[in-house]
């Protein structure tokens, strides 16, 4: 069974740029969580999508934003970064409507620097 | 206040001993869960071990246990004869069920094993 896959893995973009990162959930899970993981903050929730819907959602500007579609796939969306969106970038996706005991199960992350 | 404190920013053990790592919590939810992972270098965060507010027994997986003290909010997880590939840093996490029936977790600051031989 195929974890979950997130791409690109390495980014590397300029202040005042945009990002989008990809995340590919378990076959069969409909949700699929952001989270970000700094040095300074440590691991930080963004969002979570359940069928298309954000079902909850972090602390974060409005510069970040996601999405799912369809098939349980989920993008985040990073605009005007600036220097502090240095960070690796999870996602885990769990399969069931209620949190309940679902494990989340992470990604391999991306890794996005902002020079 | 912190959700999630892990007061141990690291730890060393030695190859097949048993180490504890500590974790409290604070949450007037009364249905929660409660996580630990290992992230390894590589960055993937690996799921370890899972127990329930409501659940009557410590949550036992392999050489995994928690050791879960509601009384006093702590959830600290226990590994048994460790070994050099444990070495990685460890966080607990946190689901309240307020939280709008989602998957969202609150992780603690973690605590970086080095296993010895």
């Amino acid at each position: 069974k195929a974890g979950v896959t997130q791409t690109p893995r390495y980014l590397i973009k300029t202040r005042g740029q945009q990002v989008t990162l990809s995340c590919s959930p378990i076959s069969g899970h409909r949700s699929v969580s952001w989270y970000q993981q700094t040095p300074g903050q440590g691991l930080q929730f963004l969002f979570e999508y359940f069928s298309e819907t954000q079902r909850n959602k972090g602390n974060f500007p409005g510069r970040f934003s996601g999405r799912q579609f369809s098939n349980s796939r989920s993008e985040m969306n990073v605009s005007t970064l600036e220097l502090g969106d240095s960070a690796l970038y999870l996602c885990a996706s769990s399969a069931g409507q209620e949190a309940g005991a679902n494990v989340l199960t992470f990604g391999a992350g991306s890794r996005l620097t902002v020079l | 206040a912190q959700k999630i404190t892990q007061t141990q920013p690291g730890m060393f053990v030695q190859e097949k001993e048993a180490v504890t790592l500590d974790c409290t919590y604070d949450t007037s939810d009364p249905s929660y869960g409660l996580f630990w992972y290992k992230q390894p270098s590589s960055g993937e965060m690996i799921f370890l071990i899972y127990q329930g507010s409501y659940d009557q027994q410590n949550a036992t997986e392999g050489r995994y246990s928690l050791n879960f003290q509601k009384a006093r909010k702590s959830a600290n997880l226990v590994i048994s004869a460790s070994q050099l590939g444990d070495s990685a840093m460890y966080f607990c996490a946190m689901r309240e069920s307020n939280t709008g029936g989602g998957n969202k977790l609150t992780f603690g600051t973690g605590t970086q094993l080095k296993v010895e031989l």
